[in-house]
């Protein structure tokens, strides 16, 4: 499979708890994003890296929130002490060292805090 | 004035039927359009790049307009399957990322 893949694809957790995604890009993509999905919304930027440097975080990006990508490869995206306003679709996409010609999409990762 | 602008719909349209949709965006410096089609509960998917005056792909033709800074997706022949919300896409700020607007729903019907 050479598309983008995101892990897991359903999380359900009590609010309060810390939860963790990972995204693995397509494997000549150097740009790496993270984006958040809520109901009836477009997807909102939250980040984006280039290579393993984390390039642009938004607003959006409370400090209970972490992206990595040690080695430029993979990423993880870190909710910490999780709240119910964090129930959304976590997307993670891809691109070429540029945005002309648009992003590949992971399937997401749906959070339900409860 | 927000950086991507779209009329959310829904759109109910019958089979057969031609239908437009619109978008506006705010960056003057844009270069580079593009419409996402999104499945319920799915990932975004790209529909359609828009990197000059317009782009044809069977049904479906784009359009921009730089001097109104707007961009259109016209499908003719609608079909049931191309019901879906559509997002319009523009790069965001220094062009590093893109922008979604809040998609367009279009329930196609028999």
């Amino acid at each position: 499979d050479t598309g983008v893949s995101q892990d897991p694809r359903h999380k359900i957790t009590k609010r309060g708890q810390n939860v963790t995604f990972r995204c693995d890009p397509i494997s000549e993509h150097n740009r790496l994003y993270w984006y958040r999905q809520t109901l009836g919304q477009g997807p909102e930027f939250l980040t984006y890296f280039q290579n393993e440097a984390q390039l642009e975080k938004s607003r959006l990006l409370s400090d209970r929130f972490s992206a990595e990508r040690p080695k430029g490869s993979f990423s993880t995206l870190e909710i910490q002490r999780t709240e119910q306003g964090d129930s959304a679709m976590y997307l993670c996409a891809s691109s070429l060292d540029t945005v002309a010609y648009g992003y590949t999409f992971g399937s997401g990762t749906r959070l339900t805090v409860v | 004035r927000k950086e991507v602008e779209q009329d959310p719909g829904p759109f109910n349209v019958p089979e057969g039927a031609t239908v437009a949709f619109n978008c506006t965006y705010s960056n003057s410096a844009s270069q580079s359009f593009f419409w996402y089609r999104q499945d319920c509960r799915k990932e975004p998917k790209l529909l359609m790049s828009v990197y000059s005056s317009g782009n044809e792909d069977g049904r479906f033709t784009a359009q921009l307009n730089r001097a109104s800074q707007y961009i259109s997706l016209l499908i003719r022949d609608s079909k049931l399957s191309d019901s879906a919300t559509y997002l319009c896409v523009v790069p965001g700020g220094t062009a590093s990322k893109l922008t979604f607007g809040t998609g367009t729903r279009l329930q196609v019907t028999l």
